[in-house]
């Protein structure tokens, strides 16, 4: 059975870090693109990030171009999203999705809120 | 960036009933490879997203025949032959085409 499993979500001041981790299972993870999907409260779905399979290609929004970094660690069947500079606006549920241009399987979501 | 344009953002249904959910794209979603990289997922109340359709009318694994998609170039189709009550939720189509991959607004779909 395929499970994403996000954790790493937490309440951070605007201008802080923060490092969202994915553990992924039931599945050969390093044959898969990985992504980052987000989604403010009330809002619909952005996508974040995506990573190719051996980590040679890495695709943003334009949002956070520059203050996130997606990265992902095969041996350990993990992908990840460091965040930095945040800002209220990066608050939303981040999903941790497999594939690269339709995603099959979906994590539950790992809440982030940028608040003072 | 690519724009998803869908309508109606709101689609009030008798159960048992059709419905239908467009999808445009502001550029064509034709890959080189020659494939259509257009999803569609659903997203009920307080859960996270699930792919129905992938490549424009492929339907994922357990998806209930009931759901079709259709369309080719810029233009998409999300059908419910009748819709159920479990059918309630935000649907979302998505291109896979270009990058930054981006999602339509969402459509709501509610028992009348």
């Amino acid at each position: 059975e395929v499970q994403l499993v996000e954790s790493g979500g937490d309440l951070v001041q605007p201008g802080g870090s923060l490092r969202l981790s994915c553990a992924a299972s039931g599945f050969t993870f390093r044959t898969y693109w990985m992504t980052w999907v987000r989604q403010a409260p009330g809002k619909g779905l952005e996508w974040v990030a995506s990573m190719k399979q051996d980590g040679s290609e890495e695709y943003y929004v334009g949002s956070v171009r520059g203050r996130f970094t997606i990265s992902r660690d095969n041996a350990k069947n993990s992908v990840y999203l460091q965040m930095n500079s945040l800002r209220a606006e990066d608050t939303a549920v981040y999903y941790c999705a497999r594939g690269g241009y339709g995603y099959s399987y979906w994590g539950q979501g790992t809440q982030v809120t940028v608040s003072s | 960036d690519v724009v998803m344009t869908q309508s109606p953002l709101s689609l009030p249904v008798t159960l048992g009933q059709p419905a239908s959910i467009s999808c445009r794209s502001s550029q064509s979603l034709v890959y080189s490879d020659g494939n259509t990289y257009l999803s569609w997922f659903q997203q009920r109340p307080g859960q996270s997203p699930r792919r129905l359709i992938n490549k424009v009318s492929n339907r994922d694994s357990g998806v209930p025949d009931r759901f079709s998609g259709s369309g080719s170039g810029s233009d998409f189709t999300l059908k419910i032959s009748r819709v159920e009550a479990e059918d309630v939720g935000v649907y979302y189509c998505m291109q896979g085409t270009h990058w930054p991959r981006t999602f339509g607004q969402g459509t709501k779909v509610e028992i009348k």
